[in-house]
């Protein structure tokens, strides 16, 4: 099986911009899961879907979204980007909630100038 | 919120050598993950091992969840091994996962 696609791999916006990030899930796996890395504050959780609902959002501000489609696919968007935005995303999936495996993709490098 | 943390954050090693990682978290937990994080970035999913012992080649884990704390051996380091290696646990009915602060691991030759 193919693994987790990310799109675009690396992406440079200017502060204000907005910018939509793309994740593939592992065919088959409904769960997909959104993260932030940053040197200062390490791997946070941005949020999860399931069957194309949000199942639980982490401690971002209103500025984050995402969605996720009825092939499971999901989005994350940030608007009005900051400086501080500027960080590695990663998407993971799995099959189901809470006790199974989780398959991370290689994530999408922001740099918010 | 549940607390993980590892030690040691920074190790280096020659070629050859062992070593023993180390996950402590705050709570009892549904799931633990290891991972290896490789210099592009990339999360590779380790282990699967909320308790028990598990092997695969020169890796082994083991987790006691009753004293919780988990371990991961690297046996044999090459320098392919160098990068981060994050624990990452998992608690509640969703898919949020809490990852600790790494061990940066470096093997030379």
């Amino acid at each position: 099986k193919a693994g987790v696609t990310q799109t675009p791999r690396y992406l440079i916006k200017t502060r204000g911009q907005q910018v939509t990030l793309s994740c593939s899930p592992i065919s088959g796996h409904r769960s997909v899961s959104w993260y932030q890395q940053t040197p200062g504050q390490g791997l946070q959780f941005l949020f999860e879907y399931f069957s194309e609902t949000q199942r639980n959002k982490g401690n971002f501000p209103g500025r984050f979204s995402g969605r996720q489609f009825s092939n499971s696919r999901s989005e994350m968007n940030v608007s009005t980007l900051e400086l501080g935005d500027s960080a590695l995303y990663l998407c993971a999936s799995s099959y189901r909630l809470a006790r199974d495996t989780q398959y991370f993709g290689p994530g999408t490098r922001l740099t918010v100038l | 919120g549940i607390q993980v943390e590892q030690s040691p954050p920074d190790l280096i090693l020659q070629e050859g050598a062992n070593s023993t990682l180390r996950c402590n978290f705050s709570d009892s937990v549904n799931n633990l993950q290891w991972f290896h994080q490789n210099p592009w970035g990339q999360l590779i999913n380790l282990f699967y091992i909320p308790s028990g012992t598990k092997q695969n080649g020169r890796l082994s884990a083991t987790t006691v969840a009753t004293e919780r704390y988990s371990l991961l051996y690297i046996s044999s380091s090459q320098t392919t091994d160098s990068g981060v290696y994050f624990c990452a646990v998992l608690t509640g009915g969703g898919n949020k996962l809490t990852f600790g602060t790494g061990t940066q691991l470096k093997v030379e030759l």
